[in-house]
């Protein structure tokens, strides 16, 4: 069970050159997210999605663009990098557990991350 | 605004003895909590939960939270810390009335031999 798979997990940019990371998940969650992970500052949620051919924005939205086309994939693009993206990037993806009282209140599955360098 | 603190950015702790990574909240309506652990260069492994009910929550690799609404804090705790459990620490909780998840800054923990 491949759970949530991230593409690439390293990347070398040159400030602004643009990109686009892959995260596919085979579990049918309805909900994806991407994180950007730096020292000192933990997790900080950039878009998030709660359905196919939605998205939302996050705390550090500036810069980064999302789709998701299919229910399984969440694609988080740069258009242009610059070298405060360098970064730890994370999918996850989630779901709702059965019963109303308990909407949005599953945990998430993360990706092993992409480790993104902008020069 | 809605957040998550956790004040300690690393615990040492020998090991065999109890351990506690703490992290307090502040949310609007009813908060869901929760723990993830991150081992090197990995991603984020989901332990436990609070969501509604009991107090203490159990979850992966014996370690257990307890939540404290009076106090607004869910700490991490285990009896008994092993070598293996050294990793970084995250407390996150849902935004009421969101599908968003707000993460602390995380806590490194060390169990020393």
């Amino acid at each position: 069970n491949a759970g949530v798979t991230q593409t690439p997990k390293f990347r070398v940019l040159k400030t602004g050159q643009s990109m686009t990371l892959l995260c596919a998940q085979d579990m049918n969650h309805e909900y994806m997210y991407w994180y950007r992970q730096d020292p000192g500052m933990g997790l900080r949620l950039i878009h998030y999605s709660v359905g196919e051919g939605t998205t939302a924005k996050g705390e550090v939205p500036d810069g980064y663009n999302v789709s998701r086309l299919k229910k399984q994939n969440f694609l988080l693009g740069l258009e242009s990098a610059a070298p405060s993206q360098t970064s730890v990037y994370f999918c996850a993806s989630s779901y709702s557990p059965v019963g109303a009282a308990a909407l949005g209140t599953g945990e998430l599955f993360f990706g092993e991350g992409s480790r993104l360098t902008v020069l | 605004a809605q957040s998550v603190a956790q004040p300690e950015d690393q615990v040492n702790v020998a090991e065999g003895n109890p351990l506690t990574v703490k992290c307090t909240y502040s949310v609007s309506g009813n908060p869901y909590l929760f723990w993830y652990v991150q081992y090197p260069n990995r991603g984020l492994q989901f332990l436990l939960k609070y969501i509604t009910g009991d107090n203490l929550v159990k979850g992966s690799y014996g370690f257990e939270a307890e939540f404290n609404k009076s106090q607004t804090s869910f700490h991490l705790k285990k009896p008994s810390a092993l070598v293996s459990d050294s990793a970084l620490y995250f407390c996150a909780v849902r935004v009421s009335g969101t599908y968003k998840y707000i993460f602390g800054t995380g806590t490194r923990l060390k169990v020393l031999a």
